[in-house]
């Protein structure tokens, strides 16, 4: 089945440290994947959209400078946490759907779980 | 504006008994439906999900759920839980134009007790 590789699994770093996030589409191409944040005991919470070869969209709220998304292939999409502080501790999922159909399911990550200290 | 409601925050089964959890949405036109399961530390597992054709659709590991349009409802279920399904389970829906993303209910903790 489709799967979704993201990495790394966890991330422990100091304050004001930039931090990148991979995800990979293993065996389907991804037009868009997504990116989440979830709190703890709460739902995901959609970030941004990503786009391959174009910019992200970002939802409301969310800044752009701060969550850098690149898409640079069918295959990879990667967030950067730039100067990351203690509030950005999270946990970051990312998501691909098959660009060959309409219907077809978000595949996830495995998440990446982000401790600033 | 899309929106998801799981109006449980915990659900308790004993193990062998049936299990249920909530799901009702709102959408402009029809939807595709979907749920996950969430295990800790872990991203999100496809279940199943509802395009179109019979309202039952049956999933992994056993689930089904229902697809009910006339109460906007998509519940899942099991004939019989096992403890090993305990984890947090999501609702989701999108709708059918474009490549929007899927919009999450806030999750129901399942809890199967032996």
């Amino acid at each position: 089945g489709a799967v979704v590789s993201q990495h790394p699994s966890r991330v422990i770093c100091k304050s004001g440290t930039s931090v990148k996030i991979e995800c990979r589409s293993l065996d389907f191409q991804a037009t868009t994947m997504f990116w989440y944040r979830q709190f703890p005991k709460q739902s995901l919470m959609l970030m941004a959209t990503s786009n391959e070869g174009s910019k992200a969209t970002y939802e409301q709220g969310v800044e752009k400078d701060k969550f850098l998304i690149n898409h640079a292939s069918l295959t990879l999409s990667t967030l950067t946490v730039t100067s990351a502080h203690p509030e950005d501790s999270s946990f970051y999922i990312c998501s691909a759907r098959d660009s060959q159909g309409g219907n077809q399911p978000q595949h996830f990550g495995d998440g990446t779980r982000l401790s600033i200290l | 504006a899309q929106s998801v409601a799981q109006p449980e925050d915990q659900v308790n089964v004993a193990e062998g008994n049936p299990l249920t959890v909530k799901c009702t949405y709102s959408v402009s036109g029809n939807p595709y439906l979907f749920w996950y399961v969430q295990y800790p530390n872990r991203g999100l597992q496809f279940l199943l999900k509802y395009i179109t054709g019979d309202n039952l659709v049956k999933g992994s590991y056993g689930f089904e759920a229902e697809f009910n349009k006339s109460q906007t409802s998509f519940h899942l279920k099991k004939p019989s839980a096992l403890v090993s399904d305990s984890a947090l389970y999501f609702c989701a829906v999108r709708g059918r134009s474009g490549n929007t993303p899927l919009v999450f209910g806030k999750g129901t903790r399942l809890s199967v007790i032996a």
